[in-house]
């Protein structure tokens, strides 16, 4: 158990429609970071935030958006669905942002559009 | 622009031999590598990671990796597989710089059979 909580497990949608993932990091951890896994892209890093602040950005679509509340749990807004949305996202966390932070993953949120 | 080669997209082994999975990767500016394993249905796990010090990094469960820094390779292996070490596993970096992003390679299918 890697200590990072990403709600639900699994998520059924149509397109058109807009879903909310929900992280919480390790007890401790400061910055949370997403991540999309698909097929044809593998793991890619969509955004990080710190301390409730954006820090980084990937390749992150502007149909989704994230925001890291006061209590450091994450949550990733995907609006707008398409088919091609359809996949794994994970959210990881660490304790501070310096580069030799290992990053703890959740088990991650199936999304599935049909 | 940084990036990770993991040469092979499936590794067939038998039971109780050695493996080695390949990691190649491109940065202008030092580096951390990870390996992370994902086992079916659930989320990534950190394996190792090289920060600094010794190039020969260990996980507790007998796999090793080793940095090398004039072939930017980052290969993990181990002497003796077992069946459960049947997983998918990513190689990953992530660069010095401000950037604080893992870059994960394509994944590696390892199948261990008996």
């Amino acid at each position: 158990d890697s200590g990072v909580t990403q709600t639900p497990k699994h998520l059924i949608t149509a397109t058109g429609q807009r879903v909310t993932l929900r992280c919480s990091p390790r007890s401790g951890d400061l910055s949370v970071y997403w991540y999309q896994q698909s097929l044809d892209q593998g793991l890619q890093f969509l955004i990080q935030y710190y301390n409730g602040e954006e820090r980084a950005k990937g390749n992150i679509l502007e149909r989704f958006s994230a925001q890291q509340f006061p209590d450091l749990h994450s949550e990733l807004n995907l609006s707008s669905l398409e088919l091609g949305d359809s996949a794994l996202y994970f959210c990881a966390s660490s304790v501070g942002v310096g580069s030799n932070q290992p990053q703890h993953f959740g088990d991650g949120t199936r999304l599935s559009i049909l | 622009a940084q990036s990770v080669t993991q040469l092979d997209s499936q590794v067939p082994v038998f039971e109780e031999a050695p493996v080695e999975l390949r990691c190649n990767y491109s940065s202008s500016v030092s580096v951390y590598l990870f390996w992370y394993v994902q086992y079916p249905n659930q989320g990534l796990q950190l394996l190792l990671k090289y920060l600094s010090g010794s190039t020969l990094v260990e996980s507790i469960n007998g796999f090793e990796a080793e940095f090398n820094k004039s072939q930017t390779s980052f290969h993990l292996r181990k002497p003796s597989v077992h069946i459960s070490d049947t997983a998918e596993y990513f190689c990953a970096v992530r660069v010095a710089d401000s950037s604080y992003k893992l870059i994960f390679g394509s994944g590696t299918r390892l199948l261990v059979r008996p």
